[in-house]
């Protein structure tokens, strides 16, 4: 079982409509949780952080975390073209001894936003 | 916001030679960096976690010798590809953790190509 899973896609969706991405992590201790978004050939960038159970939002985005079943959301209201771009869930899990505050990635969600 | 330079962006080495990619904190103190490799269509994977002033901390199957890590400051961090071969050929991307708002920020990648 990987750590981080992600479903590969590619995730499609029209033009202003609201795509949701999905990730589920194994490790019951992990404490905190990000999404990155990467486009081609570029580093990633921080979309949203998020610690607790529950939403957290920040603009046209939606983090939802479900520690119980361990799985962790992206919600995208208004999708732009300009979103289209893979989607990295990260997962810090310091509930390990040797974490040492690393990020463990999963494989991405690729995003195309249809105009 | 903080910021991690790093250099070079682009670099084109033969093989057998060595390579050296440097990651500097602009404006910030990095105590812990994180060094990342990135196949094409590929995920991030952790190579080695670098702690200022102490032996790095290598991922099972990096090769320590071939992957050379050194954080001699709060400001730099280096990892140099030894005797590169067409395989070591990738994206690398270091990372730092911050510690006040405990989130972490990325470098722009260095691509490697090793011919």
């Amino acid at each position: 079982q990987k750590e981080v899973e992600q479903n590969s896609g590619p995730l499609s969706v029209p033009e202003g409509a609201i795509a949701s991405l999905n990730c589920t992590y194994s490790d019951r201790g992990s404490q905190s949780f990000f999404w990155y978004r990467q486009y081609s050939g570029k580093s990633p960038e921080l979309i949203m952080s998020i610690y607790s159970n529950g939403d957290k939002e920040d603009g046209r985005f939606t983090a939802q975390l479900n520690k119980a079943s361990q799985y962790v959301s992206l919600l995208i209201r208004d999708s732009q073209p300009s979103d289209s771009a893979t989607y990295l869930c990260a997962v810090n899990p310091r509930g390990r001894m040797d974490s040492s505050y690393k990020l463990i990635f999963g494989s991405g969600t690729r995003l195309l936003v249809r105009p | 916001g903080a910021v991690v330079s790093q250099h070079p962006s682009r670099v084109i080495c033969k093989s057998g030679t060595s390579v050296k990619i440097e990651c500097r904190s602009l404006d910030f103190q990095a105590t812990t960096m994180f060094w990342y490799r990135q196949f094409p269509k590929q995920s991030l994977m952790l190579m080695a976690t670098s702690n200022e002033g102490s032996k790095a901390t290598y991922e099972q199957g990096v090769e320590k010798d071939k992957f050379l890590i050194n954080h001699a400051s709060l400001t730099l961090s280096t990892l140099t590809v030894t005797s590169a071969h067409p395989e070591d050929s990738s994206f690398y991307i270091c990372s730092a953790r911050l510690q006040e708002h405990y989130g972490y920020t990325f470098g722009s990648g260095t691509r490697l190509t090793v011919v």
